[in-house]
């Protein structure tokens, strides 16, 4: 059974850096084909894809904020973290974290419950 | 550009059938996408993916009330016998290399 769990702090304050952590089990990040990203959702609004670390270390950023993104892997932990610089009140959202399937394509099987995270002094 | 384009809600009745479309972008026809539930403040849920020529292959547990069609750049998602637990958001998804484009979701309302 594949389930994955976001964690990290609810608020942070303008110009900090975020730092979140997805978990997950039910497979492992080191077996071929494997690959989990981060999404989020402002309140009312739709999904915007954020990021993907692959199996074999590759990553992809969205292009309007990968001068603000890192995202790593621990594959002994079974953890996937997403780091977000210089925080903005416009990055309040929920942040999921989400397991591509196994084939050639790149829909998300496998989503997180979401963590909430407010930006705000 | 890889765009995806939804109708913002859509409503239909308790035991009724609704059809849901996603656009993709002109050049971008012959993608296939995926389309995910997202219940009242609960995170999305994976629905099925749906190929150009309307082949689908749906997520564990997915009831057969479910299902998806296309027509040239259109992807659709029929619902059947309309429950109430069927009212949520709808998501369609797409992948390039090294990106993933969303639909702006439409909220599906069960009167």
């Amino acid at each position: 059974q594949v389930t994955l769990k976001e964690s990290g702090p609810a608020l942070v304050k303008p110009t900090q850096t975020l730092t979140l952590t997805c978990t997950f089990s039910g497979f492992s990040l080191s077996t071929s084909g494997m690959r989990v990203n981060w999404i989020r959702q402002p309140p009312g609004k739709a999904l915007e894809w954020l990021a993907r670390i692959d199996w074999d270390d590759y990553k992809f950023y969205s292009t309007s904020l990968k001068t603000r993104l890192t995202i790593s892997k621990d594959t002994s932990k079974n953890q996937v973290v997403l780091t977000m610089t210089n925080m903005d009140p416009a990055d309040t959202a929920t942040y999921y974290c989400a397991r591509m399937d196994t084939g050639s394509s790149g829909l998300f099987e496998y989503w997180g419950q979401g963590t909430l995270v407010t930006v705000s002094s | 550009q890889l765009v995806l384009t939804q109708s913002p809600s859509a409503s239909a009745s308790l035991g009724a059938s609704v059809k849901l479309t996603c656009t993709l972008s002109s050049g971008h026809s012959s993608y296939a996408i995926a389309w995910h539930q997202q219940l009242p403040e609960k995170g999305p849920r994976y629905l099925m993916k749906l190929n150009s020529d309307g082949s689908h292959n749906k997520g564990d547990g997915i009831p057969d009330r479910f299902s998806g069609s296309s027509s040239g750049a259109e992807r659709y998602l029929t619902i059947s016998s309309l429950q109430s637990e069927d009212e949520a958001d709808y998501y369609c998804q797409t992948w390039g290399t090294g990106i993933v484009v969303f639909g702006g979701g439409t909220k599906l309302t069960v009167l």
